[in-house]
């Protein structure tokens, strides 16, 4: 009962690096989430999926691709890390009925210098 | 999507009961309440959804008055392990986009 996993959990990139942060989930949930959150701050969205094959710009999508591969797997890529996207990121997936509620990852911390 | 108003922070003492309450005046006909919990370095975490009236689980209860503009979590006796941030989201599952997490409610329960 895994629920959704997140890797890295840790990584340090220097500006201008590329990286692609994996999130995977196994309860056959449609929507998927990647949220970011700062210090002392609410999650902010970043990207979301309602459905394989399609995906959607949050709040905070500059710097940022996804890519949906399957039902299964949402990636979250950066393609030139900036020290601004140094933060805590969080992928989620969301139930689509009455008791819609989210269930997160154990977050990956990505520190950019 | 209904915007949320809650307490950006709260201190508690061991053994008592907590009580956070979330304004959301636009609350829509279907949309339903939910409340997280997130611990540092960690993601939130589900605690209670209701739509009416009164909810309790082992964990919480939610109290919703009749005209849902407003929810109280209500924590009781608690203790350093509550220390957290609660967060309370307004939507319904019709809707495949995003909810919007706010700043949440620091809680710090003290000794």
């Amino acid at each position: 009962n895994a629920g959704v996993t997140q890797t890295p959990k840790f990584q340090v990139l220097k500006t201008g690096q590329s990286m692609t942060l994996q999130c995977a989930q196994d309860m056959n949930h449609n929507s998927m989430y990647w949220y970011r959150q700062d210090p002392g701050m609410g999650l902010r969205l970043i990207y979301y999926s309602a459905s394989e094959g399609t995906t959607d710009k949050g709040e905070v999508p500059n710097g940022y691709n996804v890519s949906r591969l399957n039902k299964r797997e949402f990636s979250l890529r950066l393609e030139s890390a900036a020290p601004s996207q140094t933060s805590v990121y969080f992928c989620a997936s969301r139930r689509e009925d009455r008791n819609y509620g989210y269930t997160f990852g154990s977050g990956t911390r990505l520190t950019v210098v | 999507l209904a915007k949320t108003t809650q307490p950006i922070s709260m201190d508690s003492y061991e053994g008592q009961e907590v009580n956070i309450t979330c304004s959301h005046n636009n609350i829509a006909t279907n949309d339903y309440i939910t409340w997280y919990q997130q611990f540092p370095s960690q993601g939130p975490r589900f605690i209670i959804q209701g739509y009416k009236t009164k909810v309790t689980n082992e964990v919480a209860s939610l109290f919703i008055p009749a005209d849902r503009k407003s929810s109280t979590l209500s924590l009781p006796r608690v203790s350093l392990s509550d220390t957290a941030v609660y967060y309370c989201l307004v939507g319904n599952s019709g809707s495949a986009r995003q909810l919007t997490f706010g700043s949440g409610t620091q809680l710090t329960v003290l000794p």
